[in-house]
């Protein structure tokens, strides 16, 4: 059975800090990897999607990276703000979409 | 954002009734999924389709049933409401088609059964 596993659960920072996000699958057939947020009592927003022939992936200040032999992804944030403040899941896909548990981010000014 | 709504957004339903939860979508994918969030559970996939009546059942499909017979449309009905399915349903998308399988979420339906 495919597993997605995140650490850490939650995670607390001053504004300003960078972080990093992990990500983890047991499913060496992945054919693609998501990120998304998640604010309060909203849907799942997608923020950027690796797919397995990539490394990497850049939308502003966030960088997702793959490693497929080591099943892990990660997504760092730059420069974090009060804004970034929410829970982040990364979702793996190969025979279907599998979700982590989600890390919730708290940015504190 | 996708073009995802889902109807109604909130519904509050008596044990044993039958509830419909409607998922639309303006996008044209062909792919739709139903999941439900629960707190301690994460993101599960209870049904999802590849096509216009081509449904199958995901990792939570017991109590629940789908049907779609038009691209946009997406029913998930629950045949007797129970207090286990109490939860956050969520509807998405993906367009195989671009073979990038990438997912895009509705605003979701809080389901409170008593």
């Amino acid at each position: 059975k495919q597993e997605v596993t995140q650490i850490p659960a939650a995670l607390s920072v001053p504004e300003g800090e960078n972080l990093v996000l992990n990500c983890s699958f047991t499913d060496s057939a992945i054919y693609n990897l998501q990120w998304f947020r998640q604010d309060p009592g909203k849907g799942l927003t997608s923020l950027l999607l690796i797919q397995s022939s990539q490394r990497e992936q850049t939308s502003g200040r966030l960088n997702a990276s793959l490693d497929k032999s080591s099943g892990r992804s990660t997504l760092y944030i730059a420069a974090s703000q009060p804004g970034d403040s929410a829970t982040y899941l990364c979702a793996e896909y190969g025979q279907n979409f599998v979700f982590g548990p989600g890390t919730r981010l708290s940015v504190l000014p | 954002d996708a073009g995802i709504t889902q109807s109604p957004r909130h519904k509050v339903t008596e044990t044993g009734t039958p509830v419909t939860l409607r998922c639309h979508q303006t996008e044209n994918h062909r792919y739709m999924y139903w999941y439900r969030q629960d707190p301690g559970h994460g993101l599960r996939l209870i049904h999802y389709s590849y096509g216009v009546k081509d449904t199958d059942k995901g990792e939570v499909s017991d109590g629940y049933s789908v049907s779609r017979s038009k691209t946009e449309d997406f029913l998930l009905t629950l045949e007797s409401a129970t207090s286990s399915q109490t939860s956050v349903y969520f509807c998405a998308i993906s367009d195989p088609g671009q073979a990038i399988y990438e997912q895009y979420f509705g605003p979701g339906t809080r389901l409170t059964v008593t």
